[in-house]
């Protein structure tokens, strides 16, 4: 089976303008969750979707929004960057598992710079 | 609301010695408990998890971890330390709740150095 894919792996984008990362989860998932990590924050929940609906949702500001498609692809869309936005983004997609414990897989990030 | 501590931002282990990595949660009902490792430029790797069932979990690559509710700790460990276990591990907890959904609250990390 294939794993979690993202698209690109590198992205740099200058402040103001807005960007658009990807993610293919594991065939027959359909939960996408998206983290940001940081040397200064750690890893930081942002939103998960299910089912093309946002189940979840962590203490970001609006600029950082997402969607899911019907085949279970995934998106997070980040407008009006700033420099602070610098980070390493992983998606990490979920199916069922082992008494209903939806175990996590991890792409492998998109590391997006902001100058 | 939940949290995860763990303790030490960097350890240093010799090749062959004990690795142990602390974990401790905090959380208003019994969580799920994971740890994973993540390599340079790499996303991140499960290595275990604790459902409820048996305490003691077992994971890839030797590791193990113990659940001890008394001292809501998860702490990680392998018996010798090999170079390929340099890397960055982190303990992460989620809410067993199905409304929940799949939320993971990660520790700071521990950043382990394998000395030959």
């Amino acid at each position: 089976k294939a794993g979690v894919t993202q698209t690109p792996r590198y992205l740099i984008k200058t402040r103001g303008q807005q960007v658009t990362l990807s993610c293919s989860p594991i065939s027959g998932h359909r939960s996408v969750s998206w983290y940001q990590q940081t040397p200064g924050q750690g890893l930081q929940f942002l939103f998960e979707y299910f089912s093309e609906t946002q189940r979840n949702k962590g203490n970001f500001p609006g600029r950082f929004s997402g969607r899911q498609f019907s085949n279970s692809r995934s998106e997070m869309n980040v407008s009006t960057l700033e420099l602070g936005d610098s980070a390493l983004y992983l998606c990490a997609s979920s199916g069922p598992g082992l008494a209903g414990v939806h175990e996590q897989y991890f792409g492998p990030g998109t590391r997006l710079t902001v100058t | 609301a939940q949290s995860v501590t763990q303790l030490g931002s960097h350890v240093s282990v010799s090749e062959g010695a004990l690795v142990l990595l602390r974990c401790n949660y905090s959380s208003s009902v019994p969580p799920y408990l994971f740890w994973y490792v993540q390599y340079p430029n790499q996303g991140l790797q499960l290595l275990l998890k604790y459902t409820s069932a048996a305490t003691l979990v077992k994971g890839i690559n030797g590791f193990e971890a113990e659940f001890k509710k008394s001292e809501t700790s998860f702490h990680l460990t392998k018996p010798s330390a090999h170079m390929s276990d340099a890397a960055e591990y982190f303990c992460a907890v989620s809410d067993r709740r199905e409304a929940a959904g799949n939320k993971l609250t990660f520790g700071g990390g521990t950043r382990v150095l394998v000395k030959p």
